[in-house]
């Protein structure tokens, strides 16, 4: 079935420190790619998604490109901020016909320091 | 933006009791929400899709007699644990999808749950 991989944290980086956290994913048909991001105490929000091959989704400096010859989505941002401390959820959805049920990853822990 | 809550955010109760959670969209109509089940270190795994007025639809491995599932309205769905033990002991997090925007999901908070 559908699922998504991503790289085990957890990642500590110093502020404006360079971000990348892998995800993978294997998917029958054409999936829409996500990134969910949690913060301490709060409820999932989106932070950035793509629908096709080739779409850069971004938002708040984050950017994930959908790559499908490689089924890659990582997400990268160019300079962190301790404000970005939090987990990160990459998440795939199926083909409509799953009613768009989410498949998450395990989540990567991120912590940065001052 | 759109608001999803849940209610209790923490909850402990006694093996062989009751519990039921509430997920409600504050500002939104939602035709379709989620229950996922989130473990320590583990990803979010999805039990079960409600559909407004209609029974819900629940994964492999996920009992529908365990794990009652009520969408009453378009603003609220229910997840009953029923005779609780410890092994569910978890984080229960709903999602909703608002109504003709298929594909969008806003998450609630989660509901801790520990059965002692």
């Amino acid at each position: 079935g559908d699922s998504v991989t991503q790289m085990e944290g957890p990642v500590t980086l110093s502020e404006e420190a360079f971000l990348t956290i892998n995800c993978t994913y294997t998917a029958t048909g054409y999936p829409s790619l996500f990134w969910y991001v949690q913060y301490p105490g709060e409820g999932l929000q989106l932070l950035l998604k793509a629908t096709k091959a080739d779409d850069k989704g971004s938002n708040k400096g984050f950017e994930a490109t959908y790559r499908k010859e490689t089924t890659s989505f990582h997400l990268e941002k160019g300079s962190v901020q301790v404000s970005d401390s939090a987990v990160y959820f990459c998440a795939l959805s199926p083909d409509s016909n799953s009613g768009y049920a989410l498949n998450f990853g395990k989540g990567t822990s991120l912590l940065v320091t001052p | 933006g759109a608001v999803v809550s849940q209610h209790p955010s923490r909850v402990i109760c006694k093996s062989g009791t009751s519990v039921k959670i509430e997920c409600r969209s504050l500002d939104f109509q939602a035709t379709t929400m989620f229950w996922y089940r989130q473990f320590p270190k583990k990803s979010l795994m999805l039990m079960a899709t409600s559909n407004e007025g209609s029974k819900a639809t629940y994964e492999q491995g996920v009992e529908k007699d365990k794990f009652l599932i009520n969408h009453a309205s378009l603003t609220l769905s229910t997840l009953t644990v029923t005779s609780a033990h410890p092994e569910d002991s978890s984080f229960y997090i709903c999602s909703a999808s608002p109504q003709g925007r298929a594909g969008v999901q806003y998450f609630g908070p989660g509901t801790r749950l520990l059965v002692l």
